[in-house]
């Protein structure tokens, strides 16, 4: 069992550019979850897929942010159109918490820095 | 926004000392998880104590809960240097929702 994996551990880009960042959670957890830590901000939740519920968006900053979940697993995070104050550690994280455990395994995130 | 607020921000100690970190939050909830994390990347669970419990252990691990005053605390005992990290704590106010983070507390334990 391998732990939640992300890619790319690191991402330069210009402003003004799109990026992906992906996740692969651990095998047979139900729920994914992305957040982002920057030194301002802290620890900020973004979006949250459970299953095949529709998805808690509610931290995510603004429309130029996106993610979807494919077949209950990967998960892509998009933020198009990259501004200065993306620049962040991109953390994925998931848990079994169908079954009633709620402990959050996360992956090892990806810093994102936009010039 | 973040509801979760730690103090202190910064703890330096000395090797076999204990630590004490508080956390304080706002809403209801219906847990209350300590994270660890080093070199400001991933972040490891560390312990989890639901609502309706007021204290659990795990190892050097002491945790407290009270939801009358909606704070908790973290106690590592006989702390060693590897204990050299962030500790945050985060609130899941759904039962496996979002976590709502405090900005953490920076732990230097001194060999």
């Amino acid at each position: 069992g391998a732990g939640v994996s992300q890619s790319p551990s690191n991402k330069v880009t210009e402003k003004g550019k799109d990026v992906e960042l992906r996740c692969d959670p651990i095998s047979g957890h139900t729920a994914l979850y992305w957040y982002r830590q920057s030194l301002g901000q802290g620890l900020e939740f973004l979006i949250y897929f459970q299953g095949n519920s529709a998805p808690d968006k509610s931290g995510l900053p603004s429309d130029r942010f996106s993610a979807e979940r494919t077949g209950g697993s990967v998960s892509t995070l998009t933020i198009q159109r990259t501004q200065q104050e993306d620049s962040a550690v991109y953390l994925c994280a998931s848990s079994s918490s169908g079954t009633g455990s709620f402990e959050q395994y996360f992956g090892p995130g990806t810093r994102l820095t936009v010039t | 926004s973040q509801q979760g607020e730690e103090d202190p921000q910064a703890l330096s100690i000395q090797e076999g000392e204990n630590a004490t970190m508080n956390c304080s939050y706002k809403t209801s909830i219906n847990n209350l998880q300590w994270y660890r994390q080093n070199s400001g990347r991933g972040l490891v669970h560390l312990i989890l104590i639901r609502s309706n419990e007021r204290e659990k252990h795990s190892g050097r691990l002491r945790v407290t809960l009270d939801t009358s005053k909606k704070s908790s605390s973290l106690l590592i005992t006989a702390s060693r240097a590897a204990d050299t990290a962030s500790y945050f704590c985060a609130t899941d106010a759904n039962r496996g929702g979002k976590l709502i983070f405090g900005q953490g507390t920076e732990l230097s334990v001194k060999p």
